[in-house]
């Protein structure tokens, strides 16, 4: 158990659709990530929050947004969803840029749009 | 040039034998290099990790080589179990500037089954 929480564990849902996962980082830690795992584009980084703050973006469509919340929780919305939107997506926490860079995931929502 | 390649694409190894997954990057600024371990319907797991200034970090039965002139690491699972069947991924970062943050870049992943 990495620490990290991460709810829903499944979600079904409709093309069109808007969803928000829900993610809870280790205790202590600031940094927050969400990753995307699909079959054809394997692990791929979608964006990053530092305390509440944006600190680095991937190849996120602009349909999704994410933002990290005083507790440090953080959400990630998806919406207007399209079939190639199912995948895994995984969040995971760090304590950088303190100390280490290691990132710990959690068990991932895995998303299924009919 | 954020690419890591990773090689084998599945590898599959008797129980007790070595198994070996290659990673190589381009991108220089790149200076921590991680690998996970993912069991079906989990989340990729941190095994093991190693920085460029160090050539070889062991961890029980895991063991990362590292040659940095030759942009390559390599996972070395001695002694392999059945239990090591997982898919491991490679991956790669930087750490400054912080400005940037730290995203990790991965490898495809390599599907190891250890046949007992």
């Amino acid at each position: 158990d990495s620490g990290v929480t991460q709810t829903p564990k499944h979600l079904i849902t409709a093309t069109g659709q808007r969803v928000t996962l829900r993610c809870s980082p280790r205790s202590g830690d600031l940094s927050v990530y969400w990753y995307q795992q699909s079959l054809d584009q394997g692990l791929q980084f979608l964006i990053q929050y530092y305390n509440g703050e944006e600190r680095a973006k991937g190849n996120i469509l602009e349909r999704f947004s994410a933002q990290q919340f005083p507790d440090l929780h953080s959400e990630l919305n998806l919406s207007s969803l399209e079939l190639g939107d199912s995948a895994l997506y995984f969040c995971a926490s760090s304590v950088a840029p303190t100390s280490g860079y290691a990132q710990f995931f959690g068990p991932g929502t895995r998303l299924t749009v009919l | 040039q954020q690419q890591v390649k990773q090689s084998p694409q599945s590898l599959i190894v008797q129980k007790g034998g070595i198994s070996i997954i290659n990673c190589a990057y381009e991108n220089t600024a790149f200076d921590y290099f991680p690998w996970y371990q993912q069991f079906p319907g989990k989340g990729p797991a941190l095994l093991i990790a190693i920085r460029p200034d160090v050539s070889e970090k062991k961890e029980g039965r895991f063991t990362i080589s590292f040659n940095k002139s030759a942009k390559q690491f390599s996972l070395h699972i001695m002694d392999s179990q059945p239990g090591d069947s997982a898919t491991y991924f490679c991956a790669a970062t930087t750490r400054a500037p912080w400005e940037y943050g730290n995203k990790l870049v991965f490898g495809a992943g390599t599907i190891l089954r250890v046949k007992s």
